[in-house]
């Protein structure tokens, strides 16, 4: 069955980096488009991020331009989000899910990550 | 982007009774293929989302007949015909036509009156 585990996440300074994995399994990774899809607390889902199957698109929402960089590897059937620059308002679970067809079938369980002093 | 809007945001329920969610779009979510590509999700408490319905009407496996997706255009709704304890959560409206970005609308709470 499909799975999709994220890891990585944890309480870092404002100002902080971090770098968040996503390992997907029983599906063809390299075929799909990956999202990171966040929740702060008590909020609405928001898509930050998008990596096309082959790394060709990506995608980043405004709030997180020049700071999130959205990566894969294709080998290790792993998405990856690097963070830095992290700001309070980036508080939030993080998601990873895979787009297909308009839609997000399969989400993972969620990585939090805390931006606090 | 476009703007979903769900209403209402809060929805308390008797148990074994009807619910109703409503889903509007700022723009129309035909698609050029001719597909419709809205989802609705369920997050329990605790819980990640978890997808009900897509492409409008679609039920996911392993989701109950009693939940119903319908609506075209920019009009959309979700129905559970006698809800139960355990859909207890928060509903999302989700489209898929247009990109960047895929929205979410702002979530509805369904409670136990």
């Amino acid at each position: 069955q499909v799975q999709l585990v994220e890891s990585g996440g944890g309480v870092v300074q404002p100002g902080g980096s971090l770098t968040l994995s996503c390992a997907a399994s029983g599906f063809t990774f390299s075929r799909y488009g990956m999202h990171w899809v966040r929740q702060a607390p008590g909020k609405g889902l928001e898509c930050v991020a998008f990596i096309q199957y082959d790394g060709s698109e990506k995608y980043y929402t405004d709030s997180v331009k020049g700071r999130f960089t959205v990566s894969r590897d294709n080998s290790k059937n792993t998405l990856y989000l690097q963070m830095s620059g992290l700001r309070a308002d980036d508080t939030a679970v993080y998601y990873c899910a895979n787009g297909d067809s308009g839609s997000y079938p399969y989400w993972g369980q969620g990585t939090l990550v805390t931006v606090s002093s | 982007d476009v703007v979903m809007t769900q209403s209402p945001l809060s929805l308390p329920v008797t148990l074994g009774q009807p619910a109703s969610i409503s889903c509007r779009s700022s723009q129309s979510l035909v698609h050029s293929n001719g597909n419709t590509y809205l989802n609705w999700f369920q997050q329990r408490p605790g819980q990640s989302p978890r997808r009900l319905i897509y492409k409008v009407s679609n039920r996911d496996s392993g989701v109950p007949d009693r939940f119903s997706g319908s609506g075209s255009g920019t009009d959309f709704t979700l129905k559970i015909s006698r809800v139960e304890a355990e859909d207890v959560g928060v509903y999302y409206c989700m489209q898929g036509t247009h990109w960047p970005p895929w929205t979410f609308g702002q979530g509805t709470k369904v409670e136990i009156k």
